[in-house]
């Protein structure tokens, strides 16, 4: 069990630009979340995945945003035009049961 | 506006102290998960209760879920300084969880 897994750590990039985000989950975990948090509040959900399949998008996630999950394993989120609004920590976790989630090191992004 | 609401927003307290932190919520959940995050890491799952009335301990820390599972309170005891950190409450319904906005602690030595 190596934990969940994100990349980059960091990420700056102008505005205007696309970016894209991974999450490798822990291994056999079948529900993958994503979630943004910015400074002084706690983490809002983003998205749910069980496997492959999309199972909800917040309303947060404007038509910028997309997720994938191929064979339900790793995960992606891509920002397309980036706003400086989107500067925020991203957040994966993945699960078994939504009892316990857990949570990787989060992709801070800076747009600027 | 958040589901799950938690007071105080911030608390610092001198080492050797206790301390309470509150998570409060008008729905009801299935389970409710406390977890600590420090600056520029993601949050780490401490403990998750899942039964009206239930508490929990983890050595200096304890956790209780109300009743009707719609609030939970943490309360450390003896707060040394690695107890700093933001203490985030998350109630699960259905698939999801929705957090609080988190009480920062700070533990002075």
């Amino acid at each position: 069990d190596t934990g969940v897994s994100q990349n980059p750590r960091h990420k700056i990039t102008k505005r205007g630009q696309n970016v894209t985000f991974r999450c490798d989950p822990i291994s056999e975990h079948n529900r993958l979340y994503w979630y943004r948090q910015t400074l002084g509040q706690g983490p809002e959900f983003l998205t749910y995945f069980q496997n492959e399949a999309q199972l909800e998008k917040s309303r947060l996630l404007s038509d910028r945003f997309s997720a994938e999950r191929p064979k339900g394993s790793f995960s992606t989120l891509e920002i397309q035009r980036t706003e400086q609004g989107d500067s925020a920590m991203y957040l994966c976790a993945s699960s078994r049961t939504v009892t316990e989630a857990f949570f990787g090191q989060g992709t801070r992004l800076t747009v600027v | 506006t958040q589901l799950l609401e938690q007071s105080p927003q911030f608390l610092s307290i001198q080492e050797g102290e206790n301390l309470t932190v509150y998570c409060n919520s008008s729905s009801v959940f299935s389970s409710l998960q406390w977890y600590r995050q420090e600056p520029g890491e993601g949050p780490v799952l401490l403990v998750t209760v899942v039964t009206g009335g239930e508490v929990k301990k983890l050595k200096r820390l304890t956790f209780q879920f109300g009743d009707a599972r719609k609030d939970s309170s943490l309360h450390i005891t003896a707060a040394q300084p690695g107890d700093t950190g933001l203490y985030l409450c998350a109630g699960a319904r259905d698939y999801k969880l929705s957090f609080g906005a988190g009480t920062t602690v700070t533990v002075r030595a």
